[in-house]
């Protein structure tokens, strides 16, 4: 067990609706991470809070968006959803907004469905 | 632009026999490296990382690996396979893109043959 919590495990919609997946850090932890496992484009960084400002932004979707909240519990917001985005979705966690040079822990993931 | 390589997409090894997962980088420094094992339903565990010294690190369950910059090449290696091993290994490198962030190969799947 990580540490780094996340809600829920499985989510089944359908394409043009909007979901959250929720992830709770480590504690301690001031960075939360997000990452997207898919089968075509294996496992991508989307965003990173650190202690609720954006620090760093990779592959992440305009209809995709993100915050980090004052107890550091951050939210990654889906919206106008496509099959494609079907995927694992991942959230990490670290100490300092750092994240290439500190351990990451992750969280077990959301499996997002797209119908 | 930095990535990572995993050349081996299946491996397939007796319990027993020694384990070497291949893992190859592109970075315009001194890299940061990372194996990750992903277990069904557990999300991502690492294994080890290099960031400085040592090239030979250790990480946990048995398992080590080597930094060399001569090969751009930091191969996770185990002694002797266990049954339980089987499953997925990533390798990543950080930071990348100017951010925080960890770039994954795309991962090698091991089975462990009893």
């Amino acid at each position: 067990d990580s540490g780094v919590t996340q809600t829920p495990k499985h989510l089944i919609t359908a394409t043009g609706q909007r979901v959250t997946l929720r992830c709770s850090p480590r504690s301690g932890d001031l960075s939360v991470y997000w990452y997207q496992q898919s089968l075509d484009q294996g496992l991508q960084f989307l965003i990173q809070y650190y202690n609720g400002e954006e620090r760093a932004k990779g592959n992440i979707l305009e209809r995709f968006s993100a915050q980090q909240f004052p107890d550091l519990h951050s939210e990654l917001n889906l919206s106008s959803l496509e099959l494609g985005d079907s995927a694992l979705y991942f959230c990490a966690s670290s100490v300092g907004p750092s994240g290439g040079l500190e351990t990451q822990y992750f969280g077990p993931g959301t499996r997002l469905l797209v119908l | 632009a930095q990535s990572v390589t995993q050349p081996d997409i299946h491996i397939t090894v007796s319990e027993g026999a020694s384990l070497e997962l291949r893992c190859n980088y592109s970075y315009g420094a001194t890299p940061y490296l990372f194996w990750y094992v992903q277990s069904p339903g557990q999300g991502l565990q690492l294994l080890l990382k290099y960031f400085s010294g040592d090239t030979l690190v250790q990480g946990i369950k048995g398992f080590e690996a080597e930094f060399k910059r001569s090969q751009s090449s930091f191969n996770l290696r185990k002694p002797s396979v266990h049954w339980s091993d089987a499953t997925e290994y990533f390798c990543a490198v950080g930071p990348t893109g100017g951010g925080n962030k960890l770039t994954f190969g795309t991962g090698t799947q091991l089975k462990v043959e009893l």
